[in-house]
C-alpha cells in the first residue's frame, strides 16, 4: 500500500524551531517530488514547499510566507522528507499535510498521495 | 502569482442531482489544473487531473474540463458520500496556489 506518515507535530512557543518529518512506503521514494501543504483550522489549503527528486537535482521551490524560515530536505535512504520550522509564528499554526506529486519528465499535474497530517500549534 | 477563483462557494444539492462547480484562473494555465475532494478530518483526495483526466480509483461520475482560464468540474449524478469540500489547484507553477473551496452540502 501506498502510503506517506507524518510526524513531528506538536505546541510550541513563538520563534521556535520543529521539525516535520514524512515517511514514505509501498513505492520508489527516491522517483518522486514531494511537497509540503497546510491548513489552518476552518480554512483552506495553502501550498508550503516543494522538494524535486534527485533526477532533477533535489532542487527546493517555497511560499513566500515561510521562506527563509523553512527548509524542505529528503533522505532517499530512508524514505524520509523533511521540513525544518524555524522562526514560527502564531500564523504557522495549521495542519501539515506531506503529499507526493504526480509528474512527468518534471511537469507536475498534482498531489496523488497525502498523508493523515500533524498538527504545529504555535502559541505563547 | 496564478489567482484560483472557485465558485460558488457552497452549494446545496440532493442525491441524484447533477452538479458544476467553476474554476478561474487569473491567467492562462493550459490544462494544468487539478480537483480535490476533502471530508472533514481527512486528507484531501486527488479526484481530476490534466483538467480532465481522471484520478484512478475516482468513480466516473467525476469529470472535469476546461483550458486556458475556465474550468468546471461535474458530478453527474450526486451520492451520499459526495457531500464535502472541492478545492480546484493550479500545481505545475510555483507558487502552488488553491482556489477558496466549494462546500457542497445536502438539501
Amino acid at each position: 500500500e501506498v502510503q506517506l506518515v507524518e510526524s513531528g507535530g506538536g505546541s510550541v512557543q513563538p520563534g521556535r524551531s520543529l521539525r516535520l518529518s514524512c515517511t514514505g512506503s509501498g513505492f520508489t521514494f527516491g522517483d518522486y517530488a514531494m511537497s509540503w501543504f497546510r491548513q489552518a483550522p476552518g480554512k483552506g489549503l495553502e501550498w508550503v514547499a516543494f522538494i524535486r527528486s534527485k533526477a532533477y537535482g533535489e532542487s527546493t521551490e517555497y511560499a513566500a510566507s515561510v521562506k527563509g524560515r523553512f527548509t524542505i530536505s529528503r533522505d532517499d535512504s530512508k524514505t524520509i522528507a523533511y521540513l525544518q520550522m524555524n522562526s514560527l509564528k502564531t500564523e504557522d499554526t495549521a495542519l501539515y499535510y506531506c503529499t507526493r506529486v504526480k509528474a512527468t519528465r518534471g511537469d507536475y499535474y498534482g498531489m496523488d498521495v497525502w498523508g493523515q497530517g500533524t498538527t504545529v500549534t504555535v502559541s505563547s | 502569482d496564478i489567482q484560483m477563483t472557485q465558485s460558488p462557494s457552497s452549494v446545496s444539492a440532493s442525491v441524484g442531482d447533477r452538479v458544476t462547480i467553476t474554476c478561474r484562473a487569473s491567467q492562462r494555465i493550459s490544462n494544468w489544473l487539478a480537483w480535490y475532494q476533502q471530508k472533514p478530518k481527512k486528507a484531501p483526495k486527488l479526484l481530476i487531473y490534466a483538467a480532465s483526466s481522471l484520478q484512478s480509483g475516482v468513480p466516473s461520475r467525476f469529470s472535469g474540463s476546461g483550458s486556458g482560464t475556465d474550468f468546471t468540474l461535474t458530478i453527474s449524478s450526486l451520492q451520499p458520500e459526495d457531500f464535502a469540500t472541492y478545492y480546484c489547484q493550479q500545481p505545475n507553477s510555483f507558487p502552488l496556489t488553491f482556489g477558496g473551496g466549494t462546500k457542497l452540502e445536502i438539501k
